[in-house]
């Protein structure tokens, strides 16, 4: 059971360069969570979805893009890339959003760096 | 003000003491209070969470809410040195519980000394 996958794990980018942090989860998981952590901080969210079709900002997502077209995959896009997207970004599943007893599943994360 | 804060510690106990973590809200009507731990380099893993006031425990982790303090905590009894791991603590705030948008602190550093 491979439950939430990120790729890639690493990542060194350059200022202006465009890349996609792919996600994937196999567990028919509604919900889908894109979040960031700067060193020493806790994660931001950066956009969600709550099904296939549909996708919404969430604390901090300037210069990013999502697209949600199967209930898999999760793409996050970075267009324009800026030396204060450096961090480490995870994506996060579960089966609905209103039960604590359904907690959020991590990917092992992207550690990425502008240059 | 943050709306989830917590110390960053670190926090240092000897082993086999309790260690007890602190996180306020400052969001009235949050809903749901969670508590993950991160090891470092790796991915946050739920080992509590908690809706109701009063103290909910499972192993050697008791969850704490008190929400007319706006206060959650973590205790963790009998300490061990693979317990180090920095703490995060996230509400879902009210009207977002069909969402289940999490809000985290910026976590506490735990060192459980041998």
């Amino acid at each position: 059971n491979a439950g939430v996958t990120q790729t890639p794990k690493f990542r060194i980018l350059k200022i202006g360069q465009s890349m996609t942090l792919q996600c994937t989860q196999d567990m028919n998981h509604n919900y889908m969570y894109w979040y960031r952590q700067d060193p020493g901080m806790g994660l931001k969210l950066i956009y969600y979805s709550v099904g296939a079709g549909i996708t919404d900002k969430g604390e901090v997502p300037n210069g990013y893009n999502v697209s949600r077209s199967t209930t898999e995959d999760f793409p996050l896009r970075l267009e324009l890339a800026a030396p204060s997207q450096t961090s480490v970004y995870f994506c996060a599943s579960s089966l609905t959003g209103d039960r604590a007893d359904q907690p959020q599943h991590f990917g092992d994360g992207t550690r990425l760096s502008i240059l | 003000q943050k709306e989830v804060e917590q110390n960053s510690g670190p926090l240092s106990v000897p082993e086999g003491a309790i260690a007890s973590l602190n996180c306020t809200y400052s969001d009235r009507g949050s809903q749901s209070f969670f508590w993950y731990r991160q090891y470092s380099g790796k991915s946050p893993e739920l080992i509590m969470f908690i809706y109701s006031n009063g103290d909910k425990e499972d192993g050697r982790f008791t969850a704490q809410l008190n929400k007319a303090s706006q206060y959650v905590s973590l205790l963790i009894r009998d300490s061990q040195p693979s317990d180090s791991a920095t703490y995060l603590c996230a509400v879902i705030r009210e009207g977002s519980s069909n969402t289940g948008k999490l809000i985290f602190g910026q976590g506490t550093t735990l060192q459980v000394k041998p």
